[in-house]
């Protein structure tokens, strides 16, 4: 079954740590995004990616980098993580169409004190 | 730029009364797709329903939707409101050519007893 996996769950960091929040999709599909999830804000796109080794830059990119290393595994780095960056990650994935359906993760909650 | 707008961040129904939640969008394109999902709690958001056909109606799982280009507008409705419709509500728009969504701010429908 097409689906997209996110790790870790949970992960707790302290202000100025590093984190890797990993995203794997077996959909075959070619777009890939970083979403975070805030209340009163929605979801709002970080980064996406159109195929292995290609970056663009989303609608709230500051304070995050990511990598597409392969056509399955998107990656998302915080590396001076701030807690104004604690919020709910989901990835997702997509075919690339226009009318393409989103596939999401299960979410990681990322909790930086 | 594109944009989406939900105007409710909650609604708090009693069981049985019907839905309607609203969206409106922009945009400077005249063959927009207007998507909703549906965000269950410690699920992943999933599509419920999408459309990019003027005044057609478009059906699932009990909820349903008009796009309205005249109107800009995209409202998700439903009849008689179950408790088990408690979530939160994205609506969602994006157009020929572009490969990422514009997310609405999303509404929590909170359903009572």
């Amino acid at each position: 079954e097409a689906a997209v996996t996110q790790s870790p769950r949970n992960k707790v960091t302290v202000t100025g740590g590093n984190v890797t929040l990993s995203c794997r999709q077996t959909n075959s599909h070619n777009y890939m995004y970083w979403y975070r999830q805030d209340t009163g804000h929605g979801l709002r796109l970080i980064h996406y990616s159109y195929g292995a080794g290609n970056l663009q830059i989303g609608d709230v990119p500051d304070g995050y980098k990511a990598t597409r290393t392969t056509q399955e595994d998107f990656f998302l780095l915080l590396e001076l993580a701030s807690p104004s960056q604690t919020s709910l990650y989901f990835c997702a994935s997509s075919e690339g169409s226009s009318n393409s359906d989103y596939t999401f993760g299960s979410g990681t909650r990322l909790l930086v004190i | 730029g594109d944009s989406v707008t939900q105007t409710e961040g909650l609604v708090t129904l009693t069981e049985g009364l019907p839905v309607m939640l609203n969206c409106t969008y922009q945009t400077i394109y005249s063959n927009p797709f207007l998507f909703w999902y549906v965000h269950y709690l410690n699920e992943s958001p999933r599509l419920l329903l999408k459309s990019s056909t003027d005044n057609k109606r478009t059906e699932h799982q009990g909820f349903h939707a008009t796009l309205h280009k005249s109107s800009s507008s995209f409202h998700l409705q439903k009849s008689s409101a179950q408790l088990s419709d408690s979530a939160l509500y994205y609506c969602a728009l994006s157009n020929t050519g572009n490969y990422k969504y514009v997310f609405g701010a999303g509404t929590r429908l909170k359903v009572i007893a």
